[in-house]
């Protein structure tokens, strides 16, 4: 099982450039997430989806939009990159009876 | 006042000493906690989790709950340099069961 992946793995943006950060996972997990995390302020929720078919807003939504593709893939997609949005992605999973949640690698996104 | 606070130190401890990070969180109703580990440049890793009053051991590693005092911490002991990491406190909240974390505590442990 290679677990929650994330691809890209580093990418740099030019402000107002769009992008999706991808995110997959094989344990057959109904919850997925995706936080930012930023020098000093840990990791931030911006949308999550508690199972196939839903999508919700977390924390701090504002500049991003999310697709559940299916049970195994949730992307994040940012329509017009700000300067504000540098920062370290990180995806998870949870499977619905436990609340641990399971992390990918991370994508290192920088906005010029 | 943030929903979960940890000391950012950095916390700085001798080889095979006992390392005691401290956390502590406002909503009453939360039930459950984490501790991860974060390595630089990697991503958070679970070390325990801990739902109970009290005490829980695994390893090296305790994890203590006061839901009274809502504090909850995790100690290291014999801590090794390998154990150099930043430690996440994290709580479970809202009925979406969104887990929330602190800014993290940075250890270092000295050969």
């Amino acid at each position: 099982n290679a677990g929650v992946t994330q691809t890209p793995k580093f990418q740099v943006l030019k402000t107002g450039q769009s992008m999706t950060l991808q995110c997959a996972q094989d344990m057959n997990h109904n919850s997925m997430y995706w936080y930012r995390q930023d020098p000093g302020m840990g990791l931030r929720l911006i949308y999550y989806s508690a199972s196939e078919g839903t999508t919700d807003k977390g924390e701090v939504p504002n500049g991003y939009n999310v697709s559940r593709l299916n049970k195994r893939e949730f992307s994040l997609r940012l329509e017009s990159a700000a300067p504000s949005q540098t920062s370290v992605y990180f995806c998870a999973s949870r499977v619905g009876a436990q609340e641990t949640q399971y992390f990918g690698p991370g994508t290192r996104l920088l906005v010029l | 006042q943030k929903e979960v606070e940890q000391n950012s130190g950095p916390l700085s401890v001798p080889e095979g000493a006992i390392a005691s990070l401290n956390c502590t969180y406002s909503d009453r109703g939360s039930q459950s906690f984490f501790w991860y580990r974060q390595y630089s440049g990697k991503s958070p890793e679970l070390i325990m989790f801990i739902y109970s009053n009290g005490d829980k051991e695994d390893g090296r590693f305790t994890a203590q709950l006061n839901k009274a005092s809502q504090y909850v911490s995790l100690l290291i002991r014999d801590s090794q340099p390998s154990d150099s990491a930043t430690y996440l406190c994290a709580v479970i909240r809202g009925s979406a069961r969104q887990l929330t974390f602190g800014s993290g505590t940075q250890l270092t442990v000295l050969p």
